[in-house]
């Protein structure tokens, strides 16, 4: 099975713009998450989705938002950057059991100046 | 929210030498998982445990889920260099609508010297 894949892989952006970043999760995952990892604060949850409902949000502004396609895509919007925005963001997808297991992409690498 | 407390934070260790890391908290969890990160990729799941006092290898990494689920640890017994990155401990407790959230600890970056 192809693993999640991320896309884009890097991204530049300045301050006040917005960012859209993509993930394909393992075929047959139906649930999505997101992470945001910087140095200091580690893996912070963002929000998980579910047959294209999001189930469960994390601690982040409105800023950051995201959907989920019939198909189980999934995206994930940041509007009006801002520096402290630089992060690696990680999507994540599992199969519908309650075994915890995520399996990560390699994320994408956001840089806000 | 729940918090991991995860430590050490760093290590830097022979070749050959036993790894031991550790992540405590204050709520307790249904499901104890260990990552591991290499540099520019998304963590990779290592072990998962599922019972309070479970013990669980894999290769030469061993985890263990405390009896009083707060708590894990993981050992890496006779590093070789490809061990060097960061180690992630989570604790998954259900969060409602069908949804069990996972909370990351802030991971142990552990670098072998050769």
């Amino acid at each position: 099975k192809a693993g999640v894949t991320q896309t884009p892989r890097y991204l530049i952006k300045t301050r006040g713009q917005q960012v859209t970043l993509s993930c394909s999760p393992i075929s047959g995952h139906r649930s999505v998450s997101w992470y945001q990892q910087t140095p200091g604060q580690g893996l912070q949850f963002l929000f998980e989705y579910f047959s294209e409902t999001q189930r469960n949000k994390g601690n982040f502004p409105g800023r950051f938002s995201g959907r989920q396609f019939s198909n189980s895509r999934s995206e994930m919007n940041v509007s009006t950057l801002e520096l402290g925005d630089s992060a690696l963001y990680l999507c994540a997808s599992s199969p519908v059991d309650i075994s915890g297991k995520l399996f990560f992409g390699s994320g994408t690498q956001l840089s806000v100046l | 929210g729940q918090q991991l407390n995860q430590s050490p934070q760093s290590m830097f260790i022979q070749e050959g030498e036993d790894v031991s890391m550790n992540c405590t908290s204050s709520s307790i969890f249904n499901t104890w998982l260990w990552y591991k990160q290499d540099p520019g990729e998304g963590p990779v799941l290592l072990i998962a445990l599922y019972k309070a006092g479970e013990l669980t290898s894999n290769g030469r990494l061993t985890a263990q889920f405390g009896i009083t689920r707060k708590d894990s640890f993981l050992n890496i017994s006779a590093s070789i260099p490809s061990d060097v990155g960061i180690y992630f401990c989570a604790g998954q407790a259900y969060s409602g609508a069908g949804s069990y959230q996972l909370t990351f600890g802030k991971g142990t970056k552990l670098s072998v010297i050769p």
